[in-house]
């Protein structure tokens, strides 16, 4: 089954304690990407990457990091968690053209 | 940056009726995207509308796109229960640089609430 599986579904942190949160796909994707729900402003982007070692800002990149090393994999970084990264976070992937995206199911992340 | 703002923001109807929902943007675009989301959980795909397309059925939904207006409507005939959900759409100017990826830029969605 296509998919986009993401680890953990929920975390609640303390500020400061650094966390990675997961990402794979097996639809051989080259394109890869984070984003962040927040009420009332929709998902916003804060990564991406084209393929394996290549990866750029999104909209939002302040306080995060991401790597690709494999095809598959797109972890998410949060070197310093803060409060205001408390958020529910997805990632998505997708192939080249005009085809649609496969998003992971959700990590909810609280920073206390 | 936000580019497809949805209209109304949430929306009530009985089962059976239609359910429409607007989406305006501002920017030229490769293509229009619809997707739904269950409380919380991730988003699905539901349409895609290229740029050169007016108008795209698939089953119950229909989606038309006005580059003139840049606005996109769906349609959601004879709505269910199970049709609760917020939808979103997304845009796509794509990456530039001829890289042929896409840049989804989405709205803040409309929740749609379907009653029995």
């Amino acid at each position: 089954e296509a998919q986009v599986t993401q680890n953990p579904r929920y975390l609640i942190t303390v500020t400061g304690k650094k966390l990675t949160v997961t990402c794979s796909q097996n639809m051989n994707h080259e394109y890869m990407s984070w984003y962040r729900q927040d009420p009332g402003l929709g998902l916003r982007q804060i990564y991406y990457s084209m393929n394996v070692e290549v990866t750029d800002k999104g909209d939002v990149p302040e306080g995060y990091k991401v790597s690709r090393k494999e095809k598959r994999n797109f972890p998410l970084i949060l070197e310093s968690p803060s409060p205001n990264q408390t958020s529910l976070y997805f990632c998505a992937s997708s192939s080249r053209g005009n085809t649609e995206a496969f998003f992971g199911q959700g990590t909810r992340l609280t920073v206390v | 940056s936000q580019q497809g703002e949805e209209d109304p923001q949430a929306l009530s109807i009985q089962e059976g009726e239609n359910a429409t929902m607007n989406c305006s943007y501002k920017t030229s675009i490769n293509n229009l995207q619809w997707y739904r989301q269950n409380s919380g959980r991730g988003l699905v795909h539901l349409i895609l509308i290229r740029s050169n397309e007016r108008e795209k059925h698939s089953g119950r939904l229909r989606v038309t796109l006005d580059t003139s207006k840049k606005s996109s409507s769906l349609l959601i005939t004879a709505s269910r229960a199970a049709d609760t959900a917020s939808y979103f759409c997304a845009t796509d100017a794509g990456l530039g640089r001829n890289t042929g990826f896409q840049k989804l830029v989405f709205g803040t969605g409309t929740r749609l609430l379907v009653s029995p």
